[in-house]
């Protein structure tokens, strides 16, 4: 079985530019959530998503990040403009219905903004 | 809020040594969760535990969710090289009507042949 596809593995940018990230959830998962990991910071979450809506965005850090899930099997994180303090590995992860609140995670986005 | 305070920090242990690890909190949890990170991959699901007092193994691990539901501990038994890696918990906090977890700093393993 396909576990969470995210893409590209890694991406090397510079500031000011824009980097989008996409994510794969499990098929038939309702919930999908954008993590930043950093060593810092451990893990933070950013948005979630159920059935494709956002729920909580509450830990975008700005203006600057936005996520999208235009269906129940794509979702993109972006950054627009790009910084360097975004450098960081995200993580999608997704979990099955209501009350399951096992998430599995893809094996990230290590994102470096020089 | 709601914090999670791993324990401990590090652990550097040989082959064949058992290992504890815990997870504490002052809040209460209705839900505890144990992944496994290793080096350029994103964490892996190891255990989940619904219910207070539950007690689950996944091979050589077994987790328990504390009876006051502040707390879970993790225990691997006879340890091999391939243990290494960064083990967190993540708790999904009680009294909230959302499906955020908590995730804990982690605990760092190392395992010596």
């Amino acid at each position: 079985d396909a576990g969470v596809i995210q893409s590209p593995r890694h991406e090397v940018t510079e500031m000011g530019q824009e980097v989008t990230l996409r994510c794969k959830p499990i098929s038939g998962h309702d919930y999908l959530f954008w993590y930043r990991q950093t060593m810092m910071r451990g893990l933070e979450l950013l948005i979630y998503f159920n059935n494709n809506v956002p729920i909580d965005d509450s830990g975008m850090p700005e203006d600057r990040f936005s996520a999208k899930m235009p269906n129940a099997s794509f979702s993109t994180l972006k950054i627009q403009p790009s910084e360097p303090r975004d450098s960081a590995v995200y993580f999608c992860a997704s979990s099955g219905i209501a009350g399951d609140y096992e998430q599995y995670f893809g094996p990230g986005t290590r994102l470096t903004v020089t | 809020g709601q914090q999670l305070n791993q324990s401990p920090q590090s652990m550097f242990i040989q082959e064949g040594e058992d290992v504890s690890m815990n997870c504490t909190s002052s809040s209460i949890f209705n839900t505890w969760l144990w992944y496994k990170q290793e080096p350029g991959e994103g964490p892996v699901l190891l255990i989940a535990l619904y219910k207070a007092g539950e007690l689950t193994s996944n091979g050589r691990l077994t987790a328990q969710f504390g009876i006051t539901r502040k707390d879970s501990f993790l225990n691997i038994s006879a340890s091999i090289p391939s243990d290494v890696g960064i083990y967190f918990c993540a708790g999904l906090p009680s009294g909230y009507n959302t499906d955020k977890l908590i995730f804990g700093t982690g605990t760092r393993l190392q395992v010596f042949p």
